[in-house]
């Protein structure tokens, strides 16, 4: 069974920074596509960012290019987010997902990232 | 970027009856779309992927129809599980996007 954990979630003052993680069981992480999802309280799903499977490749949300940061390390099966200069509206559940041909198969439980002073 | 519009937004149904949500692209997007269901409290579930083809393991009253900018999701006979949100997300261009999402519940 494929398995996605987040971590790394929390309060974070304006303009702080923060590493999201997510660790991949069950399936040959070094081949897989891997996209960071939020969703804030109530609200629709936004796609943040992709990494493609040696993470040569990054693809990014006009609302965080510059700020965040998506990679990988395939030696540790681990996908992480590393966000900077955070506002109050990149508050939200974050999702780690795993690419299927462009869909998204399986996502992870979350982890919560609240931006407030 | 290319937008998504759900239609309806909400949607009151029985047991039973047949469902169908709508996705609009702003542009044409082939076949690249998909479709998930979010439960309250749980991580959204693939159903539907290159617009029409049905995930392993999600029931067969699910269906999904379309190319180019419009796209539907039909449930032909809704149970109890099925009362929940439904997105539609293209992958033909970056950004990736999602519509706003379609919420069903129980009339």
């Amino acid at each position: 069974e494929v398995q996605l954990v987040e971590s790394g979630g929390g309060l974070v003052q304006p303009g702080g920074s923060l590493r999201l993680s997510c660790e991949v069981s069950g399936v040959p992480f070094n081949i897989c596509w891997m996209h960071w999802v939020r969703q804030t309280p109530g609200q629709g799903l936004v796609w943040v960012a992709l990494i493609d499977s040696d993470g040569s490749s990054t693809f990014y949300a006009d609302s965080v290019k510059g700020r965040f940061v998506i990679s990988r390390d395939n030696t540790k099966n681990t996908l992480y987010l590393q966000m900077n200069s955070l506002r109050a509206e990149d508050t939200a559940l974050y999702y780690c997902v795993k690419d299927y041909f462009g869909s998204m198969d399986v996502w992870g439980q979350g982890t919560t990232v609240t931006v407030s002073s | 970027a290319i937008q998504l519009t759900q239609s309806p937004s909400s949607l009151s149904a029985s047991v039973g009856d047949r469902v169908t949500v709508t996705c609009r692209a702003s542009q044409g997007i082939t076949s690249a779309l998909a479709w998930y269901q979010q439960r309250p409290g749980e991580s959204p579930k693939l159903l539907i992927y290159d617009a029409s083809t049905l995930q392993g393991g999600v029931p067969s009253r699910f269906s999904g129809s379309g190319s180019g900018t419009d796209f539907t999701l039909t449930i032909s006979s809704l149970q109890p599980e099925d009362f929940a949100t439904y997105y539609c997300q293209q992958f033909n261009t970056y950004p990736r996007t999602f519509g706003q999402g379609t919420k069903l519940d129980i009339k």
